[in-house]
C-alpha cells in the first residue's frame, strides 16, 4: 500500500494528451513539492519533473506537472510510443523524514 | 557525467547479512544527501534510508529500522547499506540515488533475493 495514490493504468493514442493524478496528504504533497519519475522496464527511474512543475535539462516540454492542495498531476501531450512506461509521483513526507512514492501508473500508448 | 554504480547484491538465506555499495563519480559526492530506494519484483518504489552529507543524520523507513544501517565514505565517494537479519520481504532491486526529496540521478540497481 503506497502512501501516495495513483491510478494503476492510463492510456491514449499517438498524438493525444493524457493526465496522471497523484493524491496524498498534508504531511507530504500538501506541505512539500512533488516530483515525477518515468521508468522503462528493467531500467532505473528517471526524473521527469521536480518542484511540482520544473523539468530537468533534456526532458521534453511535452511533460508538465502541477500541484493543488494535496494532489498533483502529470500531463503528457502529443503521446508517442516511447512514452509507454511506468510513471511514479513522489513527495517528501514530514512524518517519515524521507520521500514517499505513488504506486505507479502504467501508461499504454494504443 | 554523473554515475552511480551499485554492487553487492545476491541470493541469500533469511536471517543473514549483506552489504551493498554504491560508487559515485562525476560530482562532488560530499555535497549531497544520498538515498537508498528499493523496488520489489513487479512492485512500486519504496524509500529505504537517507544520509546527510557528513553522515551526521540518517533516517530509515520503519520496516528496516534497527536492521539496516546506511553509511558513507566521502573520501572514497561511496555509499553503503548494511542489511542484517534479512527477510523474504526485503527481496528487491536496491537503487542508490543522489539527493533527498527528489533524487535526480539513480544507479542501475542491484538485486537482493532473500530465499531459503
Amino acid at each position: 500500500q503506497s502512501v501516495l495514490t495513483q491510478p494503476p493504468s492510463a492510456s491514449g493514442t499517438p498524438g493525444q494528451g493524457v493526465t496522471i493524478s497523484c493524491s496524498g496528504s498534508s504531511s507530504n504533497i500538501g506541505g512539500n513539492t512533488v516530483s515525477w519519475y518515468l521508468q522503462l522496464p528493467g531500467t532505473a527511474p528517471k526524473l521527469l519533473i521536480y518542484s511540482n512543475n520544473q523539468r530537468p535539462s533534456g526532458v521534453s516540454d511535452r511533460f508538465s506537472g502541477s500541484k493543488s492542495g494535496t494532489s498533483a498531476s502529470l500531463a503528457i501531450s502529443g503521446l508517442q510510443s516511447e512514452d509507454e512506461a511506468d510513471y511514479y509521483c513522489a513527495a517528501w513526507d514530514d512524518s517519515l523524514n524521507g520521500p514517499v512514492f505513488g504506486g505507479g501508473t502504467k501508461l499504454t500508448v494504443l | 557525467e554523473v554515475q552511480l554504480v551499485e554492487s553487492g547484491g545476491g541470493l541469500v538465506q533469511p536471517g543473514v547479512s549483506l552489504r551493498l555499495s554504491c560508487a559515485a563519480s562525476g560530482f562532488t559526492f560530499s555535497s549531497y544527501w544520498m538515498t537508498w530506494v528499493r523496488q520489489a519484483p513487479g512492485k512500486g518504489l519504496e524509500w529505504v534510508a537517507n544520509i546527510k552529507q557528513d553522515g551526521s543524520e540518517k533516517y530509515y523507513v520503519g520496516s528496516v529500522n534497527g536492521r539496516f544501517t546506511i553509511s558513507r565514505d566521502n573520501a572514497k565517494s561511496s555509499l553503503y547499506l548494511q542489511m542484517n537479519s534479512l527477510r523474504a520481504e526485503d527481496t528487491a532491486v536496491y537503487y542508490c540515488a543522489r539527493g533527498i526529496s527528489s533524487p535526480d540521478y539513480w544507479g542501475q540497481g542491484t538485486l537482493v533475493t532473500v530465499s531459503s
